[in-house]
């Protein structure tokens, strides 16, 4: 089974701080993704990465950045966390790109920003 | 108008009943996902389907390319269906409607 895992559940930080969210995935797949969940919004892409040291935007990227320096491995950052990126964040990977794979999810981080 | 657009957002039902859930969109795609989120935010993909009819379980998952439109069906509902079910339509990624919130009660 595929298994993606993301480094916390659960993260308070304070407004300012530099945020670091870790996806590991263990299926050799090519393409990894960020999206942040709201309520009524759905969820929506922030970054994704379709080989290593390769990124694209998603339709919100701004206040983000994002790192892959390992295939296995994709990091979402936050440079300067404000109040309004408290959300739920969630990765995922799959072998093909765009939507003509399943992707399979993590478990999501919910992060609060104080 | 969002392009993914689920109804409804919201439905409670009781244990055994039939559910549907649908999804409409207003994008051309290659393919049409279903998924669910469990409390707690884990999601896992249902189906993935481009034409005509899946089954698994319980759970039948339909699609009119025409009509654009699709639906979920639970038959013989359970309380450990309740969950977020997602739709979403892939054309060069995949746009997620808002979800629909089902709670089965006992």
């Amino acid at each position: 089974d595929v298994k993606v895992t993301q480094s916390s559940r659960y993260l308070v930080k304070r407004t300012g701080e530099k945020v670091f969210l870790e996806c590991v995935q263990d299926m050799d797949h090519e393409n990894m993704f960020w999206y942040r969940q709201d309520p009524g919004l759905g969820l929506r892409l922030i970054y994704f990465s379709y080989d290593v040291k390769m990124k694209e935007k998603g339709d919100i990227p701004e206040g983000y950045s994002v790192s892959r320096e390992k295939k296995e491995r994709f990091s979402l950052i936050l440079e300067s966390a404000s109040t309004n990126q408290t959300s739920m964040y969630l990765c995922a990977s799959s072998p093909l790109a765009g939507g003509r794979q399943t992707q399979y999810f993590g478990p999501g981080t919910r992060l609060l920003v104080l | 108008k969002n392009e993914v657009e689920q109804s409804p957002q919201n439905l409670t039902a009781q244990e055994g009943e039939f559910i549907t859930i649908n999804c409409s969109y207003s994008v051309g795609i290659s393919a049409l996902h279903w998924l669910q989120q469990h409390p707690g935010g884990g999601i896992v993909s249902l189906f993935m389907l481009s034409s005509g009819k899946k089954k698994h379980g319980r759970l039948i998952a339909t699609i009119n390319i025409q009509e654009k439109h699709s639906s979920l069906h639970i038959t013989a509902s359970h309380p450990r269906d309740s969950a977020v079910y997602i739709c979403a339509v892939s054309g060069s990624r995949l746009t997620f409607g808002e979800g629909t919130q089902l709670t089965v009660n006992p």
